[in-house]
């Protein structure tokens, strides 16, 4: 069975930063593209950005670009997001996602974690 | 980039057929994969139906994918509806780089 366990959410200020984490097992982590997605509170799911098998291809969306990183440890079964310069409508909860052979195709999905940015 | 339009919420009785639909804005809805998602409340978002028409395991064959190259839009068929299928659901494809999820749709079984 795929799990995926999200961890590093948390308040932070305006302008500081947070380093998010998920922990994978059940499947053979290096095989597959990982991604971030998140869901602001009462509002739909934004994809965030995701990271090759072997981390050659990286994508962000936009509004995340230049702010937020991902990276992936393969030998350690885990996948991260660098945040910084964060912003009150970064506020939210923040999911891990695995794809399926296809990259961009999402199957299994993490519980999520909280990140509340305020001052 | 495109955008994937959808009904912001559909209602349907216990036992009977709904259908939700997914409008690609520009480009093919044919040229990338589409997913559906489940997001109960209070819970993590599950997959419902992948890569068009794949349902993963688990997941009862009541839920059904397809697409319409006509209407350029997927859609996302549950029947025999049970209060349990009383949700969010979301459709999501992606482009040669970035992931596009649609608005989300709220069922309401009553």
């Amino acid at each position: 069975e795929v799990q995926l366990v999200e961890s590093g959410g948390g308040l932070v200020k305006p302008g500081g930063s947070l380093r998010l984490s998920c922990a994978a097992s059940g499947s053979t982590f290096t095989s597959y593209s990982m991604n971030w997605v998140r869901q602001a509170p009462g509002k739909g799911l934004e994809w965030v950005s995701s990271i090759s098998s072997s981390s050659s291809y990286i994508y962000y969306a936009d509004s995340m670009k230049g702010r937020f990183t991902i990276s992936r440890d393969n030998a350690k079964n885990s996948l991260y997001l660098q945040m910084n310069s964060l912003r009150a409508e970064d506020t939210a909860v923040y999911y891990c996602a695995r794809d399926s052979m296809v990259r961009g195709v999402i199957v299994y999905w993490g519980q999520g974690t909280l990140v509340t940015v305020s001052s | 980039n495109f955008m994937l339009t959808q009904p912001h919420s559909v209602s349907e009785s216990p036992g009977k057929t709904v259908t939700i639909s997914c409008t690609r804005s520009s480009g093919s809805i044919g040229s990338n994969y589409v997913q559906w998602y489940q997001q109960r409340p209070g819970s993590a978002p599950t997959t419902v139906i992948y890569e068009d028409n794949q349902r993963p395991s688990g997941v009862p064959d009541r839920f059904s994918g397809s697409i319409d190259s006509s209407s350029n839009s997927a859609s996302l068929t549950i029947s025999g509806l049970k209060t349990e299928d009383e949700a969010d659901y979301y459709c999501q494809s992606s482009d040669s780089s970035n992931g596009v999820f649609g608005g989300g749709t709220k069922l309401t079984v009553l």
